[in-house]
């Protein structure tokens, strides 16, 4: 199956500082990438959907200044959590489609995002 | 409001029950349905429903969509300690590239 890889697994960080999580589609080429979050033991939660060359689209109740989502290429998502603070502390999931129209969808391996 | 609902939200069983998983769901215009498992990081794939009754089989696990009933089942034979896990069920949204997933089935299995 398709491959997405996600960078860093882990980090730690302060209250205030941003922090930014790649996502990568290693064997295809991906249009859309989507970024989730999950609390403990909760479902995925969608935040955003990542289209390359254009502007992400978020779902509601989530801050876009917050999120700084850019998809500069077709393998590559980034995630920036600007002024992070230990209620943004949570496990960050992105995916992405093999294809246009597909329904299928490849997760990376998550960030686990933790604000002191 | 389009949602998924999976049901029992845990569960508990001995090495060698057999499972069974339930996913139900009200989305408009459906077309398929997934279900993934979720270890202690993100989500693996395991089937893609889209044919109600066709039966999807990989080793000990299977699964078949319902789309009278608007259900899935997910069951998992002779299941294992590598088989706890959480288990997703996730239906794309028509419009848009959104999927509704489910809050997930948490399984432990005992040896």
């Amino acid at each position: 199956g398709a491959v997405v890889s996600q960078h860093p697994s882990r980090v730690i960080c302060k209250s205030g500082t941003s922090v930014k999580i790649e996502c990568r589609s290693l064997d295809f080429q991906a249009t859309t990438m989507f970024w989730y979050r999950q609390f403990p033991k909760q479902s995925l939660m969608l935040m955003a959907t990542s289209n390359e060359g254009s502007k992400a689209t978020y779902e509601q109740g989530v801050e876009k200044d917050k999120f700084l989502i850019n998809h500069a290429s077709l393998t590559l998502s980034t995630l920036t959590v600007t002024s992070a603070h230990p209620e943004d502390s949570s496990f960050y999931i992105c995916s992405a489609r093999v294809g246009t129209g597909a329904d299928t969808q490849y997760f990376g391996p998550g960030t686990r995002l933790t604000v002191l | 409001e389009d949602k998924v609902v999976q049901s029992p939200l845990s569960l508990v069983v001995h090495e060698g029950d057999t499972v069974t998983l339930n996913c139900s769901y009200e989305v408009t215009n459906f077309r398929s349905l997934l279900w993934y498992k979720q270890e202690k990081k993100a989500p693996t794939f395991l089937f893609m429903l889209t044919s109600s009754g066709i039966e999807k089989k990989s080793g000990r696990l299977s699964s078949i969509l319902d789309k009278k009933e608007l259900s899935s089942i997910l069951n998992i034979t002779a299941t294992q300690t590598g088989d706890s896990a959480i288990y997703l069920c996730a239906v794309p949204a028509l419009t848009g590239n959104q999927f509704y997933f489910g809050t997930g089935t948490s399984l432990t299995v005992i040896p």
